[in-house]
């Protein structure tokens, strides 16, 4: 059972657009929802994050949009550019303090492709 | 070097060969962890290592076997394998909560060993 669903599998924008990536979960215990960017050759990087009491969080180009009782969340990246043509995992962690780790599920991605 | 390193980037095996995967992390961290990731497939935890000490075993086959000598290294080893654990493995690494705040606790990946079983 996949903990954390994300849409769509891959998305076409154009240069200046507005990308919107959404992710759903349905466990109410996950407590930080993280988005990752991974270019090709690469390994994930973090973009963003956000703690489910706050229902936005904007840095610079990319916004995440949280909605607690839907249990949705979305990336938006404004202004969208050929540079941002990468794969984005949304992620939620399930804190575990008794096992002293951090435990992610992660969205199968979203390849985004922006045309120039 | 920052980050976290991950050797080798390739690697071409046979089904009867043995092999090992090395992390390394140049953070601090003090939990480090091998992910899996298939195409359009959501990454699969495989092991985690916490302060040295396994902490989790995804019900990962015997033919992949992991070593935390120390909190800065990690190792997959890898002997008779299937066509179908190629993929890329990814290391990473995080600063567990207990010691610092949680929301300082995303995890660190590496670029990933491109894995190829022929």
């Amino acid at each position: 059972q996949q903990q954390v669903k994300q849409s769509p599998q891959s998305l076409i924008v154009q240069k200046g657009g507005i990308s919107i990536i959404n992710c759903a979960y349905e466990n109410t215990a996950f407590d930080y929802f993280p988005w990752y960017q991974q270019f090709p050759g690469k390994g994930p990087a973090l973009l963003i994050a956000i703690r489910p009491d706050v229902s936005e969080k904007k840095e610079g180009r990319f916004t995440i949009s949280f909605n607690k009782s839907a249990k949705q969340f979305s990336l938006h990246i404004m202004d969208s550019q050929p540079g941002d043509s990468a794969t984005y995992f949304c992620a939620a962690r399930n804190p575990r303090p008794l096992y002293n780790f951090n435990k992610f599920y992660f969205g199968s991605g979203t390849k985004l492709n922006v045309k120039p | 070097e920052t980050g976290v390193t991950q050797t080798p980037r390739h690697l071409v095996m046979g089904m009867t060969n043995k092999k090992s995967l090395k992390c390394e992390q140049h953070l601090g961290h003090n939990a480090m962890y091998w992910y899996k990731q298939s195409a359009k497939k959501p990454l699969e935890l495989m092991f985690v290592y916490s302060l040295e000490e396994r902490v989790e075993n995804n019900s990962v086959p015997s033919r992949f076997s992991p070593e935390c000598p120390n909190s800065s290294h990690l190792f997959l080893h890898l002997h008779t394998l299937q066509p179908e654990d190629s993929a890329l493995y990814l290391c990473a690494s995080s600063q567990e909560y207990r010691t610092r705040n949680r929301d300082d606790s995303p995890l660190h990946f590496g670029n990933g060993t491109r894995l190829t079983v022929t």
